[in-house]
């Protein structure tokens, strides 16, 4: 089974509306992490956002905020007031336990195209 | 600037030829992890190396093998290059282990012809 199951492969949003991305993960491991990153056509990947297991509260960072849904194994990105920069791929990632360190489980990504 | 510095930026080989990538860690970080990430995908973790030792691997095979040296940085080294292996090599520093944050360089693309 996918770990990490990201159902969009591209959407299109309009400039200065809220796009959410899908993402959903499978473990058994009651402490994970999970990330969005941002890949820009250059490549290298952008850390946006993170939500711990056990955090109560979803993670919001600036215009990123993560819709946590513990029971349905969903953490969907929402961005909001899109800008022209933010086209890019989006990636969800999972980190399960401590043992894991610092290996990341990446889903197939999100293409993200914002039109003026 | 994350200054995650990663070289070469692109490389192209042959099968059957080895080939070494270099990663150099974001000052004050001990840990790095290198990912392999094909056309269309999301990356995939090779492995990871902590205080110069490798702890944690992917599904990849022997001939995927890294070092870390004393000032943190880290060669991935593929010997018997195939087809397949032509992606984009990331790797990413962290301090700790494990560590809330990662910071990913640039990457290095691989072409195997």
């Amino acid at each position: 089974a996918q770990k990490i199951t990201q159902t969009q492969p591209g959407m299109f949003v309009q400039e200065k509306e809220a796009v959410t991305l899908d993402c959903t993960y499978d473990t058994s491991d009651p402490s994970y992490g999970l990330f969005w990153y941002k890949q820009p056509s250059s490549g290298e990947m952008i850390f946006l956002i993170y939500q711990g297991s056990y955090d109560q509260q979803n993670a919001t960072e600036g215009r990123y905020s993560l819709n946590f849904q513990k029971a349905r194994k969903s953490a969907n990105l929402v961005i909001s007031a899109s800008q022209l920069g933010d086209s890019a791929m989006y990636f969800c990632a999972m980190r399960e336990g401590r043992a894991a360190g610092n290996k990341l489980t990446f889903g197939g990504g999100t293409r993200v195209l914002v039109k003026p | 600037e994350t200054g995650v510095t990663q070289s070469p930026t692109h490389l192209i080989k042959t099968r059957g030829q080895q080939v070494t990538l270099r990663c150099s860690s974001q000052s004050g970080h001990n840990t790095v992890s290198w990912y392999q990430q094909a056309l269309g995908q999301g990356p995939q973790f090779i492995f990871q190396y902590y205080r110069e030792e490798e702890n944690g691997r992917g599904n990849f095979p022997p001939r995927f093998s890294g070092l870390q040296f004393p000032n943190y940085s880290s060669e991935l080294n593929v010997n018997a290059l195939e087809l397949d292996d032509s992606a984009l090599y990331l790797c990413a520093s962290s301090s700790g282990f494990p560590a809330y944050e990662q910071y990913f360089g640039p990457g290095t693309r691989l072409t195997v012809t």
